[in-house]
């Protein structure tokens, strides 16, 4: 079983639509990060969250540190969002990173 | 040029082969990371180093070496490599290594052992 579990594995909307991916971790972290990879490999990093909420234009990202959980989510998506999501967490241990294995969304027009 | 660059952006080896991915970062970071990123698996940390000096390495097999010979060059050495070693090498710099420090990524190496 992995440490970092999202879900959905894989997700479709309608262009507009509010989207949710969610990230559940099993390990004690001192940060949670949301990365974007599009088509090729790119990754960008969209969040980086140790409590609460941050919000960056259309995407809000948040966290319950006590849930072990979070949440990324896009206000009217467009379909140049789509793109693999990763949740990422940094254990409160060391250096080690653990990573989940993507949401991947597709943005119909 | 700017970011995060890595060369080549794809590379088709034998097994018995010996070759390099090179990553140079532009950014003026101080800590630089190797990634290995197979099909349908979570990204894999490999290597970091921080002010040229590797403060990880999480149990990668042998045939992969890597070398920091400054702040802006990250080398992964690839000799005697396995079919399962084909994946995607990604790069990655961040200001330090601290906590709250974000990660620029490169485009990736689309790695291919034979």
């Amino acid at each position: 079983k992995n440490e970092v579990e999202q879900s959905p594995q894989n997700l479709t909307a309608q262009e507009g639509e509010f989207i949710t991916i969610n990230c559940s971790y099993s390990v004690g972290i001192s940060a949670l990060h949301w990365l974007q990879q599009h088509p090729g490999g790119g990754i960008v990093s969209l969040f980086m969250l140790s409590s609460g909420k941050k919000k960056h234009g259309r995407l809000i990202a948040t966290i319950n540190i006590q849930e072990k959980h979070s949440s990324l989510h896009i206000t009217a998506s467009h379909p140049r969002d789509s793109a693999v999501y990763i949740c990422a967490v940094r254990l409160d241990t060391g250096n080690q990173f653990y990573f989940g294995t993507g949401t991947s969304l597709t943005v119909i027009p | 040029e700017t970011g995060v660059t890595q060369t080549p952006r794809h590379l088709v080896m034998g097994m018995t082969n010996k070759k390099s991915l090179k990553c140079e970062q532009h950014l003026g970071h101080n800590a630089m990371y190797w990634y290995k990123q197979s099909a349908k698996k979570p990204l894999e940390l490999m290597f970091v180093y921080n002010f040229k000096e590797q403060t990880e390495n999480n149990s990668v097999p042998s045939r992969f070496s890597p070398e920091c010979p400054n702040s802006s060059h990250l080398f992964l050495h690839l000799h005697t490599l396995q079919p399962e070693d084909s994946a995607l090498y990604l790069c990655a710099s961040s200001q330090d290594f601290r906590i709250t420090d974000t990660q620029y990524f490169g485009p990736g190496t689309r790695l291919t052992v034979l």
